[in-house]
């Protein structure tokens, strides 16, 4: 049973680029949520998906961000006209289903290194 | 919201030490969860644990929820042990996850 898959693992883009990132969570799982991490900080939530919805967008920039999870296909995390600030690593994480997810495990993915120049 | 501190945020250690790493919340919590991210940036699960001790190999891990705190307990520690430990918890309506800052963890050989 494969884990919770990212990729790339690591993505360079020039500031005003587009940035798309991509996740898989565990077979099974039907919560996908994906966090932001700066430099020496903790974990922070952006937004919370299952299939063709949008849940929670709370911890999202309101501007450039956007989030999809399709009927088919992988969850993607879209940044557009990237800025040096978006520097990040992004994780994404999977949880199986529940009531919302509440009260079960989480599992993170390896994460995609976004590096803005 | 609910806040979540740990400490202690820097901790350096000699192989083979044993260590205690403290959560704190602030409200009554679903879920929480110990993580280790590794030198490479890789989170790994260690212990979902809202209530109650569980143990895996040197580490061990309490939940007393009541009292709002958890604390993760490290054994014989070994060099692989360094990183950075992370508690979360989740204590709304959804399974989203609010992270501490994390205790830094460097084990010296």
């Amino acid at each position: 049973n494969a884990g919770v898959m990212q990729n790339p693992r690591h993505l360079v883009r020039r500031r005003g680029q587009e940035a798309r990132l991509r996740c898989s969570p565990m077979k099974g799982h039907s919560h996908v949520y994906w966090y932001r991490q700066l430099p020496e900080e903790g974990l922070k939530f952006m937004v919370y998906l299952q299939k063709e919805n949008i849940i929670d967008e709370s911890g999202m920039p309101k501007e450039r961000f956007s989030a999809e999870f399709p009927k088919e296909g992988p969850s993607i995390l879209r940044i557009q006209q990237v800025v040096r600030g978006d520097s990040a690593a992004y994780f994404c994480a999977s949880s199986p289903a529940g009531v919302r997810g509440l009260n079960t495990e989480a599992f993170f993915g390896q994460g995609t290194r976004l590096t803005v120049v | 919201g609910i806040q979540v501190e740990q400490s202690p945020p820097d901790l350096i250690l000699q192989e083979g030490a044993n260590s205690t790493l403290r959560c704190n919340f602030s409200d009554s919590v679903n879920n929480l969860q110990w993580f280790h991210q590794n030198p490479w940036g890789q989170l790994i699960n260690l212990f979902y644990i809202p209530s109650g001790t569980k143990q895996n190999g040197r580490l061990s891990a309490t939940t007393v929820a009541t009292e709002r705190y958890s604390l993760l307990y490290i054994s014989s520690s070994q060099t692989t042990d360094s990183g950075v430990y992370f508690c979360a918890v989740n204590g709304g309506s959804q399974g989203n996850l609010i992270f501490g800052k994390g205790t830094k963890l460097s084990v010296k050989p």
